[in-house]
């Protein structure tokens, strides 16, 4: 069965520091990968999807990047953290006609 | 561009009592519906979705939805609320044309946070 894994689960940073979350999925070859953002009364935002190695789609500009450097690897980071990148943090991926799987999600602090 | 609203950042509903979470949407082509549940610090979990066919869609943990066209609505319910009921729940559209099957064109709405008093 197909399984996503998302580490670290929580992350407290200060301004300026680096960024790195993972996300794995097991159980499947190629899969669509996104990372979304969950702020407070401000629901899901999506922020990168890819549908291949090295394949990034940006969906807002920020501060943020994302990687995808194997299959079932997807990478979001950051150079120097703001305090507006605080914030739930969740890697999906689809196995087709538009339903998601989500990780448990990495709850992101930036002080 | 298509869009979602959610009626009601928070709804609250006594244990037994029906739950009526409401969505509408608004889509340029023939939408696909979803509704996602969140339990605090954990993912989303898909809890139903229309596609085609039958407008009234069940989904888990007694949960329904209907899609109605003529309304651009597609509002989720349940009979009798249980206490683990409790949670965050999403309403999304996806325009199918864009997707291509992927769920880059999916759009949340903001979120219900569903309360149960016992």
């Amino acid at each position: 069965s197909q399984t996503i894994h998302q580490w670290p689960a929580t992350l407290v940073q200060p301004v300026g520091s680096p960024l790195s979350l993972e996300c794995t999925v097991e159980g499947t070859s190629n899969p669509n990968l996104y990372w979304y953002r969950q702020a407070a009364g401000r629901g899901l935002q999506l922020l990168f999807y890819s549908v291949g190695i090295g394949q990034i789609s940006s969906e807002v500009p920020q501060n943020l990047s994302a990687s995808r450097p194997q299959d079932r690897q997807f990478i979001l980071s950051s150079k120097k953290l703001l305090l507006s990148d605080s914030g739930f943090y969740l890697c999906a991926w689809t196995p087709g006609a538009n339903v998601l799987t989500f990780g448990a999600g990495s709850r992101l602090t930036v002080l | 561009a298509q869009s979602v609203t959610q009626l009601g950042s928070h709804v609250s509903v006594s244990e037994g009592a029906l739950v009526l979470l409401r969505c509408n949407y608004s889509s340029s082509v023939p939408p696909y519906l979803f509704w996602y549940v969140q339990y605090p610090n954990q993912g989303l979990q898909l809890l139903l979705k229309y596609t085609t066919g039958a407008t009234l869609v069940k989904g888990i943990n007694g949960f329904e939805a209907e899609f109605k066209k003529s309304e651009t609505s597609f509002h989720l319910t349940k009979p009798s609320a249980h206490m683990s009921d409790a949670a965050e729940y999403f309403c999304a559209v996806s325009d199918k044309r864009r997707s291509g099957g992927g769920a880059d064109g999916l759009t949340f709405g903001k979120g219900t946070h569903l309360i149960i008093q016992p």
